[in-house]
Formats: structure tokens, C-alpha cells, sequence
């Protein structure tokens, strides 16, 4: 069965810290794709990266970076230097058949206060 | 290039009646998904289209909730009759392709509130 976990269900921080999302991921799929979406209080799901189960390069973009490690099953999310505009629900999701059925983690909250 | 369209953004009704949902996905995407999100959980997938068909119905609650794309490019999600813990946000996604790798985008989704 597939599933995803972020334990984290919510994280206050002030402005300027860093912070670091978790997301364990267990699939029996041999290829398969992860994904982090950012939901703010609009609503709708945003796409921020989507990294392959081949490709275990940690990326950055901005302020973003994503830390994959395929031995503990984890795709983790860290955002340096937060700011209050990156207030919002962060969702982690594995998509893990031919199909492009998506499995969603439950979410993580994040609070950065000024 | 515009982004996946959902209306309403809001509907409120009472148990037992029914309500329906339209999407119209980015131009040139030809699989189409809608979730629901229950408050404080993540999406879960109800229904994929590829084109006009359905390629996974399996979470779908059908004696309850129908949905269709006849043309291949906008879809409705209805609900009949509805029950209080259909109380979600209904998003609607849509993919260039099937494929695994493909990036699904959303829309705002849709906020039910069932009395």
C-alpha cells in the first residue's frame, strides 16, 4: 500500500528562522515521483517541485530546498529564512502507478509570525 | 496561460439535496481528477479522466456521487443526495498527461457546507 507521512501536523516559527518540513513516503513501486504543493488560506494547492525516485540530488530554489534520501524513505522540505507569506498548509504527495494516482500526506501547518 | 477554473467557490445546502460541481481544466490537458479535502486532511482522489473516460472510479461514493466529462474538456461532480460528512472542499486538478510524472495543477476548489 502507499502512503505518506508527515508527522508534523503544525509549526510556529518567527520571522527570519529556518524551518524544516518532514515527509516519509512508503511505496512498493521501484519508480515512482514526489511532489510538495503549498495550500494558503485561498485554497487552492499550488506546485512547488516534483523529483523523481531516480534522481536523489538535493535541489534549491530561492529559499526553498528538498532534501530526498531513498534509504529512509524521506523527502523533506526546508525553508531558510522564513517570511509570512510562507504561512500556509504544505502538502507532501506520491504519485506511485503508471496512472498518476496521487497519495497526499495529511499536511503540515505552518505559522511564521512576524 | 490560465489556470484551472472551478465554480461555484461556495455552495451551502441541506441535507439530502443535491448539489453539482464544474471544472474546466488548463487547455490542452487530457486527464482530469477530482478530489475531495475534508478540514484538516489531505485530498483524496475520487475520480481520474482520460479524455471523456474514466480511468479510476474506485474511491467514488456512487451510489451518491456521479460524475462526467462528456467532451473531454469540462467536468461537473454532483452530489445526490447529500449527506453532512460530504461537508469538504471538492478540487479539481488536471495533468497534460496520465503519465506518473506528470504534475498535476489545481484549481480553488469548491467549499461545501452540508446542514
Amino acid at each position: 500500500a502507499q502512503k505518506v507521512t508527515q508527522a508534523q501536523t503544525e509549526i510556529s516559527v518567527v520571522e527570519k528562522e529556518d524551518v524544516t518540513l518532514d515527509c516519509v513516503y512508503e511505496t512498493r513501486d521501484t519508480t515512482y515521483y514526489l511532489f510538495w504543493y503549498k495550500q494558503p488560506p485561498s485554497g487552492e494547492l499550488v506546485f512547488l517541485i516534483r523529483r523523481n525516485s531516480f534522481d536523489e540530488q538535493n535541489e534549491i530554489s530561492g529559499r526553498y530546498s528538498w532534501n530526498f534520501q531513498k534509504s529512509t524513505s524521506s523527502f523533506n522540505f526546508t525553508i531558510t529564512a522564513s517570511q509570512v507569506v510562507d504561512s500556509a498548509v504544505y502538502f507532501c504527495a506520491l504519485s506511485h502507478n503508471a496512472g498518476n494516482m496521487l497519495t497526499f500526506g495529511g499536511g503540515t501547518r505552518l505559522m511564521v509570525k512576524p | 496561460e490560465a489556470g484551472v477554473a472551478q465554480s461555484p467557490r461556495y455552495k451551502i445546502i441541506e441535507k439530502r439535496q443535491s448539489v453539482a460541481f464544474w471544472c474546466n481544466p488548463i487547455s490542452g490537458h487530457a486527464t482530469l481528477y477530482w478530489y475531495q479535502q475534508i478540514l484538516g486532511q489531505g485530498p483524496k482522489l475520487l475520480i481520474q479522466f482520460q479524455n471523456n473516460g474514466v480511468v479510476d472510479d474506485s474511491q467514488l461514493p456512487k451510489d451518491r456521487f456521479s460524475a462526467e466529462r462528456l467532451k473531454g474538456v469540462d467536468s461537473t461532480l454532483k452530489i445526490q443526495p447529500a449527506k453532512l460528512e460530504d461537508s469538504a472542499v471538492y478540487l479539481c486538478a488536471s495533468s497534460l498527461l496520465r503519465t506518473r510524472q506528470e504534475t498535476q495543477y489545481f484549481g480553488p476548489g469548491t467549499r461545501l457546507l452540508v446542514l
